[in-house]
């Protein structure tokens, strides 16, 4: 089956440092895939996404690239910033199957 | 900007009570999740429903768990009766036939 495996948690930066989380994946099929942030206290939001293998999504000087090769798609930010504590969630969902598959987590603690 | 509305945001029962979650989707969505995220985990699939009908029930305990969306616009999951592995965070979300899933904040559920 479909699965995603996160870096593990939790991390913990001082602010302005340079960011990688870890997301590696299992699909059947081609898969779409995505990264969520969920901020203390509210649900799920979308944070970028990517489609087709060596697309770049981007957001809030987040970037992650879709690797087939590697079945990859790490999240990073070349300087983190004191709001972008959170918890982040990699995800993917195949053609004709619309539920998202989320690996486990990664907490994100940045210290000022 | 329009948004996915869950409630009660938290809910605390006694073991073998019922209990029922409401999720009301961003007005036009056709498509409707409910997932469940244990504590230190990703999101997980319980029911998808298109419009009213159920598209994915795979995941959902059936012997004590049941989601309707009678008009295929609101939502209700219910548990009954209900056990203390069920504490979680209930998640609703709704798409425009499957593209991009947006959130509601969650139901907490603690059962004692």
């Amino acid at each position: 089956g479909d699965s995603v495996t996160q870096m593990e948690g939790p991390v913990t930066l001082s602010e302005e440092a340079f960011l990688t989380i870890n997301c590696t994946y299992t699909a059947t099929g081609y898969p779409s895939l995505f990264w969520y942030v969920q901020y203390p206290g509210e649900g799920l939001q979308l944070l970028l996404k990517a489609t087709k293998a060596d697309d770049k999504g981007s957001n809030k000087g987040f970037e992650a690239t879709y690797r087939k090769e590697t079945t990859s798609f790490h999240l990073e930010k070349g300087s983190v910033q004191v709001s972008d504590s959170a918890v982040y969630f990699c995800a993917l969902t195949t053609f004709g199957n619309e539920k998202l598959t989320f690996g486990t987590g990664t907490r994100l603690t940045i210290i000022p | 900007e329009a948004e996915v509305a869950q409630s009660p945001r938290y809910k605390i029962t006694e073991k073998s009570q019922a209990v029922a979650f409401w999720c009301d989707p961003i007005s036009g969505h056709a498509t409707l999740y409910w997932y469940r995220q244990i504590l230190g985990q990703g999101p997980e699939l319980l029911v998808q429903f298109q419009d009213e009908s159920v598209v994915d029930d795979s995941q959902l305990p059936k012997d004590r768990f049941s989601a309707e969306r009678l008009k295929g616009v609101d939502s209700t999951l219910k548990i009954q009766p209900a056990e203390l592995g069920d504490s979680a965070m209930y998640l609703c979300a709704s798409s425009l036939s499957g593209d991009e899933q947006y959130f509601g904040p969650g139901t907490r559920l603690t059962v004692t």
